[in-house]
Order: structure tokens, then C-alpha cells, then sequence
């Protein structure tokens, strides 16, 4: 099993849709997770931290769940500026991140 | 610009030449990574620095590799007789160290993209 998985996509949703995805990890002892977004052709960027207690900013929900050990992103109202490769990433201690292959979303007029 | 600086964007060069990259941290961040990204997958880590040590390599990073951040500032990258399988992004990102928060919080470059032919 992998590290960090995630579905590949893509997610075809049309605008004002609601979209999740999810992100599996198999170390238990993960502790740090994180939502990045990635333009295609351009750097990852930090979108969001994951809480236990889940958290939410703006139009976008991110939720751990240790139990079953996935975390999850979900996007309300989608913008079709919203369209990019939604990469998950986690952290073992102090240890680097590690990244899934990412989740492409292609939110369409 | 205060982010992470990377150089060059693009780098084409003919197998079995030797590449180095550049990257400029954030001024204040003393943890610095490389990544490598190829199309259709996700960044996948090759090595980190906090300040001028390296502290972790991948196994992805073979002995035709090597990098460097002798002052604890800037890092550079060197692959040595470059193979078209070295084709991909590089990545450079940086973050603060544990001591000052929430290190994993990761600030990427641009990245070179590397062309081996």
C-alpha cells in the first residue's frame, strides 16, 4: 500500500457544484496534513492545514478522519478558477512531507 | 520578491552532462528541500537541509547525486552524468524549523523543469 493515495481524477463538475475528495495515508502515526493546490506547470501551494477537529475556509472544508486514517477536501460553490491538481500531503514526526499523486479537478462553465 | 527563488526555470542538456541547480530560500526559513516531480504524479522528496546540515535523503537520491547549502543559505542540486530518466521538475521549497512552529508548512519555487536528451 502506498504512502499517501488519492483518485487521480479528473473530477468533471460544472460551476456552483459541490465536490470532495479523499486522500488515504497508511502510517498511523501521521500527524500533520495539509490540502495543497497545484496549477498545471506551476508549484504547489499551501491551501490548507488539516485539524483533527477538521476546519474550514471559505468555500473549503478540510477533515481528518484517524479512525480510517483518510483526510478529506471538500469545495462548495465551485469556481472554475477552482480548477487545478489538489495534491494531500502528511507528515511522520518530525519527518518531511509526503505527497500524493494528486486529485485533478476540471470545474466547467 | 520574497518566496522561493529557483534557477534556472529550464534546463535542456544531453545525457551523460552534468547539471546544477540553484534555490534561494525564504530569507528567514532555515529548512530547505528538494523535490522531484514528474507529469502525473505528486512531488516525491530527494533530500533536506536545516541550515547547512543535511539531515534525510531519499533512497531516490543515487550516488549521481548531490547537494549542497554551505552557509546554511542558499542549496544547489548537482546531478552528475544525467540519464533521460532524470527528466522532471525540481523542486526546491523551504520552511522554519521546528523550534519556531509549524514547520511543515512548505513555501515551493518555481522549480526547474530538466530535459535530458
Amino acid at each position: 500500500r502506498k504512502e499517501v493515495e488519492q483518485d487521480p481524477g479528473p473530477f468533471n463538475v460544472p460551476e456552483g457544484a459541490t465536490v470532495a475528495f479523499n486522500c488515504t495515508y497508511s502510517n498511523s502515526a501521521s500527524q500533520s496534513f495539509f490540502w495543497y493546490r497545484q496549477d498545471c506547470r506551476k508549484e504547489p501551494k499551501l491551501l490548507m492545514s488539516v485539524y483533527s477537529s477538521g476546519n474550514e475556509d471559505g468555500r473549503f472544508t478540510a477533515q481528518l478522519n484517524r479512525a480510517s486514517q483518510y483526510i478529506s477536501l471538500l469545495i462548495r460553490d465551485s469556481k472554475l478558477s477552482d480548477s487545478a491538481t489538489y495534491l494531500c500531503a502528511v507528515n511522520v514526526g518530525y519527518s518531511t512531507l509526503t505527497f500524493g499523486k494528486g486529485t485533478m479537478l476540471l470545474v466547467s462553465p | 520578491d520574497t518566496g522561493v527563488s529557483q534557477d534556472p526555470r529550464h534546463k535542456i542538456t544531453k545525457r551523460g552532462q552534468n547539471v546544477t541547480f540553484r534555490c534561494d530560500p525564504i530569507s528567514e526559513h532555515n529548512r530547505l528541500y528538494w523535490y522531484r516531480q514528474t507529469l502525473g504524479q505528486g512531488p516525491e522528496f530527494l533530500t533536506y537541509f536545516q541550515n547547512e546540515a543535511q539531515l534525510e535523503k531519499s533512497r531516490l537520491l543515487s550516488d549521481r547525486f548531490s547537494a549542497e547549502r554551505p552557509k546554511g543559505s542558499f542549496s544547489t542540486l548537482e546531478i552528475q552524468r544525467t540519464e533521460q530518466g532524470d527528466s522532471a521538475m525540481y523542486l526546491c521549497a523551504s520552511s522554519i524549523g521546528p523550534e519556531q512552529g509549524s514547520f511543515e508548512k512548505l513555501f515551493f519555487g518555481s522549480g526547474t523543469q530538466l530535459s535530458v536528451l
